[in-house]
């Protein structure tokens, strides 16, 4: 059964802090591996990871995969009140109807 | 590009009445949809794959004959919870993708209630 294991399960910081979060998984076929933001409604997408070693960026958050390890972090650095939010990863199988399988999630908390 | 639209944003129901939620993929074809659902503080967890033109995929546990899903169209899924009761209130959430190795937008999700 495919699996994605999310850790901290929770995380209190500053404003300014620089925060890691992992994502690991057991998927057969693997195809990629997504993260999200979830505030107060549904999802909004920030990466799609195919390949492993290449780090991808956007703003203050960069994100990078490992398949050989399987895992995935996501980092985001000077951390501000609105990145306060649960980050979500997923995984896709390949083959089928190509669904995502969920992590619980971190749920991230900055305070000022 | 990709826009998810999903409606209603909220509804409350009575026990025993039927609930129909839609999700539209705006400017895109989607061949398929997924209709999540999401307790609180959980994850979401997948319900079913929604294919055009065909049946959808359920996941193990999920009644089909309580959540009947129709993709009729290529912009249109269509998830009804049928005979609902309270233990049904949850968050419901759509996505879909248009194309492969392109990532997943979702709805903006229907808050059920069930009184």
């Amino acid at each position: 059964e495919d699996k994605v294991v999310q850790s901290p399960l929770s995380l209190v910081v500053h404003e300014g802090d620089t925060v890691t979060l992992n994502c690991s998984y057991e998927v057969t076929n693997f195809r990629s591996l997504l993260w999200y933001k979830q505030e107060k409604k549904a999802p909004t997408f920030l990466f799609m990871l195919t390949s492993s070693g290449i780090e991808k960026k956007s703003g203050r958050l960069s994100s990078i995969l490992d398949k050989k390890e399987l895992f995935s972090i996501l980092n985001i650095t000077a951390t501000q009140t609105g990145d306060s939010a649960v980050y979500l990863c997923a995984v896709v199988a390949q083959g089928g109807s190509e669904k995502l399988v969920f992590g619980k999630g971190t749920k991230l908390t900055v305070n000022p | 590009g990709a826009v998810v639209s999903q409606h209603p944003s909220w509804v409350i129901c009575k026990s025993g009445t039927s609930v129909k939620i839609e999700c539209r993929s705006l400017d895109f074809q989607a061949t398929t949809m997924f209709w999540y659902r999401q307790f609180p503080k959980q994850s979401l967890m997948l319900m079913a794959t929604s294919n055009e033109g065909s049946k959808a995929t359920y996941e193990q546990g999920v009644e089909k004959d309580k959540f009947l899903i129709n993709h009729a169209s290529l912009t249109l899924s269509t998830l009804t919870v049928t005979s609902a009761h309270p233990e049904d209130s949850s968050f419901y959430i759509c996505s879909a993708s248009p194309r492969a190795h392109y990532g997943y937008t979702f709805g903006s999700g229907t808050r059920l209630t069930v009184v």
